[in-house]
């Protein structure tokens, strides 16, 4: 089992749609929890941190639930520059961070 | 752009040989990691250096060494190559004062073993 899994999608939505996107990661003592964007050929780039009192920032809002070990990200009226890459990452002992296989995201007009 | 670079872009390999990947890190920052990205997959950690010292490392075998110098650049090495180690190289650069996620990557080395 991975230590952090993604649905590798691809997620097929309209311009203007919601989409959510799930993440489950397997150690427990994980301490930090993070959304990063990778687009195509190109670098990931941290997109926001998760928190257990969730946040938002503009469209989009990240959700830590430790009790399940889930994460998720909201992203509300999508628009076509969000087609990318997703990656949950989760931060363990000694800054080691480990990063899912990302969802991929299409969004189409 | 983050300003960390990396050098080469791309570099073709035959197995069993050897190779140096560059990279340098964004100003002030006195940690650099490195990734090791297949395609299709996420960057999987293969080990970070912070002042000079190894400060972590992932499942790698020691054929996947590396180095930090004391302008914070960092080189990464493989021996003896794999075709499995065909991939995309990626180095990120922090700050001990920043939270650890807050990493910021280079444009990556992609490497072909053939």
């Amino acid at each position: 089992r991975k230590e952090v899994e993604q649905d590798p999608g691809p997620f097929n939505v309209p311009e203007g749609a919601t989409v959510a996107f799930n993440c489950t990661y397997s150690n427990s003592a994980s301490q930090s929890f993070f959304w990063y964007r990778q687009d195509c050929r190109k670098e990931p780039k941290l997109l926001m941190s998760v928190y257990s009192s969730g946040n938002e920032d503009g469209r989009f809002t990240a959700q830590l639930n430790r009790a399940s070990q889930y994460i998720s990200l909201l992203i509300r009226d999508s628009k076509l520059s969000d087609s990318a890459t997703y990656l949950c990452v989760v931060e363990n002992a000694g800054n080691m961070l480990t990063f899912g296989g990302g969802t991929r995201l299409m969004v189409k007009p | 752009e983050t300003g960390v670079t990396q050098s080469p872009t791309h570099l073709i390999k035959t197995r069993g040989q050897q190779v140096t990947l560059r990279c340098s890190s964004q100003s002030g920052h006195n940690t650099v990691s490195w990734y090791q990205q297949a395609l299709g997959q996420g960057p999987q950690f293969i080990f970070q250096y912070y002042r000079e010292e190894e400060n972590g490392r992932g499942n790698f075998p020691p054929r996947f060494s590396g180095l930090q110098f004391p302008n914070y650049s960092s080189e990464l090495n493989v021996n003896a190559l794999e075709l499995d180690d065909s991939a995309l190289y990626l180095c990120a650069s922090s700050t001990d004062r920043d939270s650890p996620g807050e990493q910021y990557f280079g444009p990556g080395t992609r490497l072909t073993v053939t």
